[in-house]
């Protein structure tokens, strides 16, 4: 079972900032967070990853809670192609990554 | 210069009929991966491979016998189609977890329908 919750849906303006949840109380200390996104008709894309810090890169910055128990994705100025699926996942030391239901997010003009 | 490859794109064939995906990564990785995403939009993993070695089995069925060749490659074989086989499958790869957090990166996807 996936081990992080989101909501189902979101909407955003474009050029606003979108803040995308994620709750996972049950994270260990082994556990990183990445953030994914699925484009339609493509497969799901690496945004960013953290495990304590906050951190930024080009696409977006990640906000990581001080208890690690959630964290908040931050697209600074939503675009159309920003419209995808974004998913949370926590990525320890072995293989079987496992990704939920993810958040569809709407971006309107 | 794409990063990990599947072909084909599409596939569809008849129930009971064998198939083969094939994906490639000329990332370097050594660890490489076969998700199945439903019509539902979930996405399940199926296998994980490091180093040529099996390391995941999520209970697939018999009938799906992942093959990898070498480190770059990880090919997908199905026996016996049937109906509820028909999904996207995308191939994965990365760095192994335990070296550093390397992300995963995806292949575009092979859309299976079976009829």
């Amino acid at each position: 079972d996936a081990k992080t919750t989101q909501p189902n849906s979101m909407e955003s303006n474009e050029e606003e900032p979108v803040h995308l949840p994620c709750n996972h109380s049950t994270i260990s200390g082994t556990d990183y967070i990445h953030w994914y996104r699925q484009l339609p008709s493509q497969g799901p894309e690496y945004v960013i990853h953290g495990l304590t810090s906050n951190v930024n890169n080009r696409m977006a910055s990640l906000a990581i809670a001080e208890d690690r128990k959630s964290s908040t994705l931050i697209l600074h100025r939503a675009t159309l192609r920003d419209a995808a699926v974004y998913y949370c996942i926590l990525r320890d030391l072995g293989f079987k990554t496992i990704f939920g239901a993810g958040t569809r997010l709407f971006v309107k003009a | 210069d794409t990063a990990v490859s599947q072909t084909p794109k599409y596939l569809v064939t008849q129930m009971g009929n064998d198939k083969s995906i094939k994906c490639e990564q000329n990332l370097g990785h050594d660890t490489m991966y076969w998700y199945k995403q439903d019509s539902k939009k979930f996405l399940k993993i199926m296998f994980s491979y490091n180093n040529k070695e099996l390391i995941i089995n999520e209970t697939v069925p018999n009938r799906f016998s992942p093959k990898s060749p070498d480190k770059a490659h990880l090919n997908l074989h199905i026996n016996s189609l049937e109906l509820g086989d028909s999904a996207v499958y995308f191939c994965a790869s990365s760095h192994s977890p335990g070296t550093y957090n390397s992300p995963l990166h995806f292949g575009n996807g092979t859309r299976l329908t079976v009829t």
